[in-house]
């Protein structure tokens, strides 16, 4: 079975560019939550979605947005970067609501 | 503000021994909690999650939830060199929204 895929591994982006980027969660599950994590704050929750409806949202800017499609596939986008973007960010899908989730191997993004 | 603490470490242990890995959250509307383990540069692997007060056994690992005490925690037996790492105590409300803890770091020594 295969597991929660995130592309792309790496990006290097430039101050002030967007960014897309990509969550394949594992077959038959529905959630997908993305969260970032840096050294200095620790794994942090973006947001959640559930057949393809937001259902929370972390405290974070408006820059930070995402959707899901109708077959489960979830992306996120980051506009107008900033170098405290720099980070690796997650995906975890899960296959209702309450229950495990599981990570992808995650993005990781440098602002420069 | 739900929050979520563990001591940071790190805990070093022998080869061999049991590590004891804690975790308080202050959220007692808090329905299910998760450890994590975390390698350096990689993402964040489930070993064991828990939903009701007590233990919960799966093979080296137990879990133990007091929600009481809103306390969680993560013995590790016969502690291998190889389950050095980093592990994360992760707890829910409604929904599947993951509240971290900062992790412990774990050093076992040959």
């Amino acid at each position: 079975k295969a597991g929660v895929t995130q592309t792309p591994r790496y990006l290097i982006k430039t101050r002030g560019q967007q960014v897309t980027l990509s969550c394949s969660p594992i077959s038959g599950h529905r959630s997908v939550s993305w969260y970032q994590q840096t050294p200095g704050q620790g794994l942090q929750f973006l947001f959640e979605y559930f057949s393809e409806t937001q259902r929370n949202k972390g405290n974070f800017p408006g820059r930070f947005s995402g959707r899901q499609f109708s077959n489960s596939r979830s992306e996120m986008n980051v506009s107008t970067l900033e170098l405290g973007d720099s980070a690796l960010y997650l995906c975890a899908s899960s296959l209702a609501m309450n229950t495990e989730a599981f990570f992808g191997q995650g993005t990781r993004l440098t602002v420069v | 503000q739900k929050e979520v603490e563990q001591n940071s470490g790190p805990l070093s242990v022998p080869e061999g021994a049991i590590a004891s890995l804690n975790c308080t959250y202050s959220d007692r509307g808090s329905q299910s909690f998760f450890w994590y383990r975390q390698y350096s540069g990689k993402s964040p692997e489930l070993i064991m999650f828990i939903y009701s007060n007590g233990d919960k056994e799966d093979g080296r690992f137990t879990a133990q939830l007091n929600k009481a005490s809103q306390y969680v925690s993560l013995l590790i037996r016969d502690s291998q060199p190889s389950d050095s790492a980093t592990y994360l105590c992760a707890v829910t409300g409604a929904g599947n929204m993951l509240t971290f803890g900062g992790g412990t770091r774990l050093m076992v020594k040959p």
